[in-house]
């Protein structure tokens, strides 16, 4: 069963603040990883894509990635209120399928 | 509105009624895939379609559900004698035809079962 780990949260940080979100999962033969946001009753809506071992800039969003460790994160600088919301890591696991696995969201809230 | 279509947005079946989600694609993709969420649950992989061809159904149950992706017209994603376990917001996704594109999602299908 190829999985998708991802801390519920939720995660609580102050306006301004750095927001850290982590991923970890299961297949090494996965080949690139997602990140998505989800307000509350509203569809998924692609953050940041990354393919490759490092880091990934994108205003104030950086994607991370370590194949070694089978890890990708996702920063969020500068936090803004607009940022509260469930952020889902979601991975293509390859296999001649282009489907995504899914982790379960880690629901984010940033106080003003 | 160049982005992924679906509707309806909402749809009450009762119990043993069919229902039938539609999706299509971002104008330029080929490819379209339908999750399902669950309520408190992440998104569960369903179908993987290309235009007549179902290239990975791995997520479907076996029974009652069906989809396709016709030559002209949107995919379908279709319920047969819908239960109340069905109850669930069900998105349909696009990429383009290259490998390891961003799926990009739809508005989604609230399916609400009495």
């Amino acid at each position: 069963q190829k999985e998708v780990e991802q801390n519920s949260g939720p995660l609580s940080v102050p306006e301004g603040a750095i927001a850290s979100l982590n991923c970890t999962y299961s297949d090494r033969g996965s080949q690139s990883f997602f990140w998505y946001r989800q307000y509350s009753g509203k569809s998924p809506e692609l953050i940041m894509f990354i393919y490759s071992n490092g880091d990934k800039e994108d205003g104030r969003f950086t994607a991370q990635l370590n194949k070694a460790s089978q890890y990708v994160s996702l920063l969020i600088r500068d936090s803004q209120p607009s940022d509260s919301a469930t952020y889902l890591c979601a991975v293509n696991v390859g296999g001649g399928s282009e489907k995504l696995v899914f982790g379960k969201g880690t629901k984010l809230t940033v106080n003003p | 509105n160049a982005g992924v279509m679906q509707n309806p947005r909402h749809l009450v079946r009762r119990r043993g009624q069919e229902a039938r989600l539609r999706c299509s694609p971002m104008k330029g993709h080929s490819h379209v895939y339908w999750y399902r969420q669950l309520p408190e649950e992440g998104l569960k992989f369903m179908v993987y379609l290309q235009k007549e061809n179902i290239i990975d159904e791995s997520g479907m149950p076996k029974e009652r559900f069906s989809a396709e992706f016709p030559k002209e017209g949107p995919s379908i994603l279709r319920i047969q004698q819908v239960v109340r376990g069905d109850s669930a917001a069900y998105f349909c996704a696009s990429s383009p035809e290259f490998s390891n594109q961003p799926q990009h999602f739809g508005d989604g299908t609230r399916l609400s079962i009495l």
